[in-house]
């Protein structure tokens, strides 16, 4: 079954910084990767999703991620941090065929001014 | 495109007593829907999978009959919690899947307070 880590609950990140998420997953066949991202009381939000095309994926708000095959990896990154990233970010996978998705922990991103 | 909407968005109920979250596609049509479960700080727990016109298939651990699920319509899928008790308060989040895609798109959630 497919799975998803991603470590350090907390990330703390100055504004204007360099924003870097890491995704690592476990999958038996290509993969389908998934950047949602939550605010506080809400649904999750697309980001951006990596299908098997390009390995650099860009999604909203200044986002992306490089879908590393070698590494397992699914890295998010922004080059400049905004108070408004302030967020829940969840990495989620699925496999061709199956419809479900694994989540990881989650990173609680906290953009210090 | 591809919003979801869920309703309610907030309910108290009292234990004992059902009740019935709706999952709607406003601008697609979902052959598939998931609802999941998370609690404050965690991740997302799937609990079933929701397929239209056929019966929903629940992840280990979940109770079937405590948490009915029906998608009678491409567009429509609800989440009936009975007989809900205190331990049931949680925030309910449904996804409905692009027919044809991977991709899944989330409602806001409906956070359900059990007194």
């Amino acid at each position: 079954a497919q799975s998803v880590t991603q470590l350090g609950s907390h990330v703390s990140v100055s504004e204007g910084a360099l924003v870097l998420l890491r995704c690592n997953y476990s999958s038996s066949v290509p993969p389908y990767l998934f950047w949602y991202v939550q605010y506080p009381n809400q649904g999750l939000q697309l980001l951006l999703k990596y299908t098997s095309a390009a390995t650099l994926v860009k999604g909203i708000n200044g986002f992306e991620a490089e879908f590393k095959k070698s590494e397992t990896s699914f890295h998010l990154t922004k080059p400049s941090a905004h108070m408004s990233d302030a967020a829940e970010y969840f990495c989620a996978v699925s496999e061709k065929g199956n419809n479900r998705l694994a989540f990881g922990k989650g990173n609680q991103v906290v953009v210090i001014p | 495109g591809a919003v979801v909407s869920q309703h309610p968005s907030w309910v108290i109920c009292k234990s004992g007593t059902s009740v019935k979250i709706e999952c709607r596609s406003l601008d697609f049509q979902a052959t598939t829907m998931f609802w999941y479960r998370q609690f404050p700080k965690q991740s997302l727990m799937l609990m079933a999978t929701s397929n239209e016109g056929s019966k929903a298939t629940y992840e280990q651990g979940v109770e079937k009959d405590k948490f009915l699920i029906n998608h009678a319509s491409l567009t429509l899928s609800t989440l009936t919690v009975t007989s809900a008790h205190p331990e049931d308060s949680s925030f309910y989040i449904c996804s409905a899947r692009v027919t044809g895609t991977e991709t899944q798109y989330f409602g806001p959630g409906t956070r359900l307070l059990v007194l």
